[in-house]
C-alpha cells in the first residue's frame, strides 16, 4: 500500500514535443505529491509539487495533473528540450506526523532528441 | 543561501566494515532525512532526524543508524557492511513546520562495498 508505481520506464521525445509521465498510488493517506528531476551524478532536484485539493498545477513548461478518485497523477513537460533529458521521479508523502517520509516511484529516463 | 552538502563524494569499503557519511543541511533547515538509492531505482527512505532525535524510520535494519547535531548537520552510520549496501546515499533537508515540508537533496555519497 506504500508503493508508488511510475510509467513508462523510459521515454524518447523529439525537441518541442510533449513528455508525459504517469504515477499511481494506493495509500489514501498520501497528501503531498512532488516530482523530482535527477541528472547523472547529482541528487534529485524538486521540480514541482501538488496537494490533492487541486486538480492541476502549472509552473512554466511543467504541469502536474492530479486525479484523486483514480489515485493517479502525471507530469507533463511542454515544448520538451534536450536539456530536459534526465531521470524523473514521482513521489508521495502521507500527512500527519510522517514528515519527510517520501515514497518514490521507480523513475523514468527521459531522452529529448534535438 | 548554502545548499545541502554531503561528504565524502565516493567511498569504497569491504564487506563487514563500518562507514560514516556526513551531511550539512541547507541554511535555515532543521530536519534531515536520509535515503538509499540503488542503481536504476528510486530513493528509499532510511530515517529522518529532527531536534537530534530519530523521527520516523523506513524498512532498514538497526545496523543503519544516525545522528543529528545541534547545528542540524547529520551523520549516517552503517555497520557490518553488505554487498547490497552499495548505493548512492542521499541526504535531504527541510524545515519542519513549513506547510509543504519540501525536501532539498544533496548530491549524494556513492558507496561501493566489495
Amino acid at each position: 500500500q506504500q508503493q508508488v508505481k511510475q510509467s513508462p520506464q523510459s521515454l524518447i521525445v523529439q525537441k518541442g514535443g510533449i513528455s508525459i509521465i504517469n504515477c499511481a498510488y494506493e495509500n489514501t493517506a498520501f497528501d503531498y505529491f512532488p516530482w523530482y528531476q535527477q541528472f547523472p551524478g547529482k541528487g534529485p532536484a524538486l521540480l514541482i509539487a501538488i496537494r490533492p485539493d487541486v486538480s492541476e498545477k502549472k509552473e512554466g513548461r511543467f504541469t502536474i495533473s492530479f486525479n484523486k478518485s483514480a489515485k493517479q497523477f502525471s507530469l507533463h513537460i511542454m515544448d520538451s528540450q534536450p536539456g530536459d533529458s534526465a531521470t524523473y521521479f514521482c513521489a508521495a508523502r502521507p500527512g500527519g506526523t510522517s514528515y519527510g517520509k517520501l515514497t518514490f516511484g521507480q523513475g523514468t529516463i527521459l531522452t529529448v532528441h534535438p | 543561501e548554502t545548499g545541502v552538502t554531503q561528504s565524502p563524494t565516493h567511498l569504497i569499503k569491504t564487506r563487514g566494515q563500518q562507514v560514516t557519511l556526513r551531511c550539512s543541511s541547507q541554511s535555515g533547515h532543521n530536519t534531515v532525512s536520509w535515503y538509499q538509492q540503488a542503481l536504476g531505482q528510486g530513493p528509499q527512505f532510511i530515517f529522518q532526524y529532527y531536534r537530534e532525535e530519530e523521527n520516523g524510520r523506513g524498512n532498514f535494519p538497526p545496523r543503519f543508524s544516525g545522528l543529528q547535531f545541534p547545528n542540524y548537520s547529520s551523520e549516517l552510520n552503517v555497520n557490518a557492511l553488505e554487498l547490497d549496501d552499495s548505493a548512492l546515499y542521499l541526504c535531504a533537508s527541510s524545515t519542519r513546520g513549513d506547510s509543504y515540508n519540501e525536501q532539498f537533496f544533496g548530491p549524494g555519497t556513492r558507496l561501493t562495498v566489495l
